[in-house]
């Protein structure tokens, strides 16, 4: 079982360019989430879907879009990068058993824009 | 506006206990989770608390108390492979996961 995987692991881009950021899951949640990490500050939601063909804002989303046309695949655009776009994202499942709903993370994408 | 606070970095011994603390000021409450990060590494789940009280599962425990807005992680006979950051996580109102910044614990011989 693969999980949650994520690519590319890394990516140095130019400001102003078009970057798809991939992410899939063979766990079959229905909720899928992307977030920032940057130092000093805790994980940020850029993006939420709670299923497939629904998509929602979170804290920063300004500069990234999503979609979700199926439930394996969640992806992240940044239309035209911008330096502070320079994090490390990860995308994340999550399933809910028993009442408790536990996030189950990528293993992240490290993003350098110049 | 939401916060969750944890300290930066803690220093502890190797077989020792060391407990990280967590506030939080969120709007509503729908549970609290500790994960387990590695540098370099995505974060791993290692515990979660709706009810007040004290969670065990093996070296780690959780406990929280919702009218304090406080929680914290013990960890018990620490080994050096615990050296990693620590976050603390609310699912506030909207059933959005609010993160603290993270406590880096670092573990010495």
């Amino acid at each position: 079982i693969a999980g949650i995987t994520q690519a590319p692991t890394s990516q140095i881009l130019a400001a102003g360019r078009r970057m798809t950021l991939r992410c899939t899951q063979d766990m079959r949640h229905n909720a899928m989430y992307w977030y920032r990490q940057d130092l000093g500050l805790g994980l940020r939601l850029i993006h939420y879907s709670n299923t497939a063909g629904t998509t929602g804002k979170g804290e920063v989303p300004d500069g990234y879009s999503v979609s979700r046309a199926n439930t394996d695949d969640f992806p992240l655009t940044l239309a035209s990068a911008v330096p502070s776009q320079t994090s490390v994202y990860f995308c994340a499942s999550s399933e809910v058993a028993g009442g408790q709903e536990t996030q189950y993370f990528g293993p992240g994408t490290r993003l350098l824009v110049l | 506006g939401q916060n969750i606070d944890q300290p930066t970095e803690m220093t502890a011994t190797e077989g020792a206990i060391v407990q990280i603390n967590c506030t939080y000021q969120t709007s509503g409450f729908n549970g609290l989770f500790w994960y387990q990060q590695h540098a370099g590494e995505a974060p791993t789940f290692l515990s979660y608390n709706v009810l007040d009280g004290l969670e065990e599962k093996g070296r780690f425990s959780s406990f929280l108390s919702r009218s304090k807005g406080y929680s914290y992680l013990l960890l018990k006979e620490l080994q050096m492979k615990d050296s990693a950051s620590y976050l603390c996580a609310v699912k506030d109102s909207n059933y959005q996961l609010i993160w603290g910044a993270g406590t880096k614990l670092i573990i010495k011989p």
